[in-house]
C-alpha cells in the first residue's frame, strides 16, 4: 500500500460547472477526512467519515458541497456550482480504527482552480 | 471550536543548528491531542510529533522534541541538528478527546541554509 491517493491532482474549471473529486485511503483505514487548504493557510476541516457514515460536517460544507463514501472505501467529494472562491488545495486523510486517537495519514492533494 | 496561534510565519535555520518554532492554542477542554505536521514544497502532509495532554513528559522523535507548557497552552517544536530536508511549512494542530477534527494553525515555513 502506497499511502493515500487522491485524483485528479490538478483540477481546473470554470466558474458554474460542477466538480468531483476522489480518494482512495490506505485500505485498512475506516476513518476518512476531507480538509481545504487555501494559500498560506493550514489547512481547514470539511467533513468526516467512519467506514460509510459521515459523522461530522463543518459549516464551510455549504449545500453546494457533498461528500460520499457509499462503501466504506474511497471517497468523492463534489462542489456544484463552483465559485472563484472555492479555489483551494483538497486534501483528504485516512486513519485506523485503532482503540485512541490515530495519526491522520495525508494525500497528496487535488488542487482546484476556478476561472 | 479552538483557535491555533504559530506566531513566525517564517524562521531560518543554519544546517546543523537548532531551532525551535512556537505554537498557543485556546482550548476549553482537558483531554486533548497536539499534533506538529510538516509539509515539504509540493508534498504531502506528514507528522512529525504528537503529544497526549495527560502526559507531562514531553514527547521526542529523535532530532524533533516539542515543549508542552499545559497550562499556557504552548507547545512549541525544537529541531535538532537541522538538515536540508527539513526546510518546510510546519503545522501546529490540537485535536480535542471526543473529535475527530485537526484544527490547524496557519503554518511556519522553515528554511535550512546549507
Amino acid at each position: 500500500d502506497t499511502g493515500v491517493s487522491q485524483n485528479p491532482r490538478h483540477k481546473i474549471t470554470k466558474r458554474g460547472q460542477n466538480v468531483t473529486f476522489r480518494c482512495d485511503p490506505i485500505s485498512e483505514h475506516n476513518r476518512l477526512y476531507w480538509y481545504r487548504q487555501t494559500l498560506g493557510q493550514g489547512p481547514e476541516f470539511l467533513t468526516y467519515f467512519q467506514n460509510e457514515a459521515q459523522l461530522e460536517k463543518s459549516r464551510l460544507l455549504s449545500d453546494r458541497f457533498s461528500a460520499e463514501r457509499p462503501k466504506g472505501s474511497f471517497s468523492t467529494l463534489e462542489i456544484q456550482r463552483t465559485e472563484q472562491g472555492d479555489s483551494a488545495m483538497y486534501l483528504c486523510a485516512s486513519s485506523s480504527p485503532g482503540t485512541g486517537v490515530e495519526e491522520q495519514y495525508f494525500g497528496p492533494g487535488t488542487r482546484l482552480t476556478v476561472t | 471550536a479552538q483557535t491555533v496561534t504559530q506566531s513566525q510565519p517564517e524562521m531560518s535555520v543554519q544546517e546543523a543548528e537548532t531551532v525551535t518554532l512556537s505554537c498557543t492554542y485556546d482550548t476549553s477542554e482537558s483531554d486533548y491531542y497536539l499534533f506538529w505536521y510538516k509539509q515539504p514544497p509540493s508534498r504531502q502532509m506528514i507528522l512529525v510529533i504528537r503529544q497526549e495532554a495527560y502526559k507531562q513528559q514531553n514527547a521526542t522523535e529523535n532530532r524533533f522534541s516539542v515543549n508542552f507548557q499545559k497550562a499556557a497552552k504552548s507547545f512549541s517544536l525544537k529541531i535538532s541538528d537541522s538538515q536540508l530536508g527539513d526546510a518546510a511549512m510546519y503545522f501546529c494542530a490540537p485535536l480535542e478527546g471526543g473529535s475527530e477534527k485537526l484544527v490547524f494553525g496557519k503554518g511556519t515555513k522553515l528554511t535550512v541554509n546549507p
